[in-house]
């Protein structure tokens, strides 16, 4: 079964500081790595994937994000916060075969400080 | 270009009601999603439409719950005998589908029930 752990509920950073949300999943195959976004009151926000190719892939606001096989990590990353990035985070994981449903970590929630 | 759009936005609703849910996918995806995000069960997956296929029900977490697509476009989600634990935000979301190279979901804003 896949599974999908971000173990930090919150992150707090101060603005201008660089930034890391941690994800790690568990997958019997391929795995399709996401981040989303989400604001107060608002549906989720598509920032990047990872599918195949390199390891280091480039999303929206200038997040990126870090796919490491090895360790089954999938870290979000931006080298300076901005207070406009405070937000519930979402990492998914889904098969690249067969089931087409996003299994979602339980989110963490980044405060980015003035 | 549209998004996702989902209606109503807030439904509240007394214990025992039927309710329906509304989705409108982005124009040209062929795969439309149901998830719901509450409190104590965070995100999870409800059910999957592809195309003229079967839907993927194994989501679903009662016989109270169905869900229809008309058209291979609007989809609208079904709870029967409402219970207060039906209570969260239920999110649609739409795809290309399998088969493409765009494999990202893109959520509506979601329909907060609220059971009372």
């Amino acid at each position: 079964a896949q599974s999908v752990a971000q173990p930090e509920d919150q992150v707090n950073v101060a603005e201008g500081n660089p930034l890391t949300v941690k994800c790690t999943y568990s997958v019997s195959g391929n795995p399709y790595l996401f981040w989303y976004v989400q604001y107060p009151n608002r549906g989720l926000q598509f920032l990047l994937k990872y599918i195949t190719g390199d390891n280091l892939v480039k999303g929206s606001y200038g997040f990126e994000a870090e796919f490491n096989k090895s360790q089954t990590s999938f870290h979000l990353k931006k080298p300076s916060a901005l207070v406009s990035d405070s937000a519930l985070y979402f990492c998914a994981v889904k098969l690249n075969t067969g089931f087409q449903k996003l299994v979602f970590g339980t989110g963490t929630r980044l405060l980015v400080s003035p | 270009g549209a998004g996702v759009s989902q209606s109503p936005s807030n439904k509240v609703t007394e214990k025992g009601k039927d309710v329906e849910l509304r989705c409108d996918p982005i124009s040209g995806h062929t795969a439309l999603y149901w998830y719901r995000q509450s409190l104590g069960q965070g995100l999870e997956f409800l059910i999957y439409f592809q195309g003229n296929s079967a839907p993927d029900k194994s989501g679903l977490p009662s016989d109270r719950f169905s869900a229809e697509r008309t058209g291979g476009s609007v989809s609208t989600l079904t709870i029967q005998r409402t219970q207060q634990e039906d209570s969260a935000v239920y999110l649609c979301a739409s795809s290309l589908g399998p088969g493409t190279s765009a494999h990202e979901q893109y959520f509506g804003p979601g329909t907060r029930l609220t059971v009372t």
